[in-house]
C-alpha cells in the first residue's frame, strides 16, 4: 500500500467554482505537507506548504492539514482556467528530507 | 530568477545502452535530489547529494548511479537500460537550513524514452 493516497480524477469544473483535493497518508512521522503544481511538461511547482495541523491561506488557495486524521485538503476558491493543471501533494518527515508525493489528480476549470 | 537547469530535455536510447542525465541547481544551492515519473505515476526519489556527499537514497536500481560535483552539478548514470526505465526524470535543488523547511525547486525534468 502507497504511503500517500490521492484520487487520481480527472476532476472537471466550471470557472468560478471551488475546488477541493485531497490526500490521505499512512505515515505519522510526515510533518511537512505541501502541494505542487504541475502542468504538461514542466516540472512541479510549489504552491503551499504546512507545518503540523493547521490551515493556511495564500490568496484564493487554502491548505488544510489533520495529522489527526492523516488527511490533507487543498482548496481553490474563484477557480480559474489557469489553475488547469495536475496537483500533487507530497509530504516529508523533516524539511530537509526525500518528499513522498501522492499520484496528483488532474484539473481541468471549463471556461 | 536563475532555475534548475537539466539536460538533455529529451533522450531516446535503445535497450541495454547507457544515459547520463544533468542537472545544474540554482546558484548557492547546496542539495540535490532526483525523481523518477512513470506514466501516470507520481514522482519517486531516487537519490539525493549535501555538499557533494550522497545523503539519502530511494528506489534506485543497482544500475544507476550518480554524484555531486564541486561546482553542485550532478550527474545521474544509467546504464544497461530497460524498457521500465522509460520516464520523466526530475531534479530538485535546495537550500540546506537545518531541519527547517528546505524548499525544493523542481526542474522541468528530462524524458528518457528507452526503445
Amino acid at each position: 500500500q502507497k504511503e500517500v493516497e490521492q484520487d487520481p480524477g480527472p476532476l472537471s469544473v466550471p470557472e468560478g467554482a471551488i475546488v477541493s483535493l485531497n490526500c490521505t497518508y499512512s505515515n505519522s512521522a510526515f510533518q511537512y505537507f505541501m502541494w505542487y503544481r504541475q502542468y504538461s511538461r514542466k516540472g512541479p511547482e510549489l504552491l503551499m506548504y504546512t507545518y503540523s495541523s493547521g490551515n493556511k491561506e495564500d490568496g484564493r488557495f487554502t491548505a488544510q492539514v489533520d495529522k489527526s486524521s492523516k488527511y490533507i485538503s487543498l482548496f481553490i476558491r474563484d477557480s480559474q482556467p489557469s489553475d488547469s493543471a495536475t496537483y500533487l501533494c507530497a509530504m516529508t518527515p523533516f524539511g530537509n528530507e526525500k518528499l513522498t508525493f501522492g499520484t496528483g489528480t488532474r484539473l481541468t476549470i471549463i471556461p | 530568477a536563475a532555475g534548475v537547469i537539466q539536460s538533455p530535455r529529451h533522450l531516446i536510447k535503445e535497450k541495454r545502452e547507457t544515459a547520463t542525465l544533468k542537472c545544474y541547481p540554482i546558484p548557492r544551492h547546496d542539495t540535490v535530489y532526483w525523481y523518477q515519473q512513470g506514466p501516470g505515476q507520481d514522482p519517486q526519489f531516487l537519490i539525493s547529494f549535501y555538499e557533494k556527499m550522497q545523503s539519502d537514497k530511494g528506489s534506485i536500481p543497482d544500475r544507476f548511479s550518480a554524484q555531486q560535483f564541486s561546482d553542485y552539478h550532478s550527474e545521474l548514470n544509467m546504464s544497461s537500460l530497460e524498457l521500465g526505465d522509460s520516464a520523466l526524470y526530475f531534479c530538485a535543488s535546495s537550500v540546506r537550513q537545518g531541519l527547517l523547511y528546505n524548499e525544493q525547486f523542481f526542474g522541468p525534468g528530462t524524458r528518457l524514452t528507452v526503445l
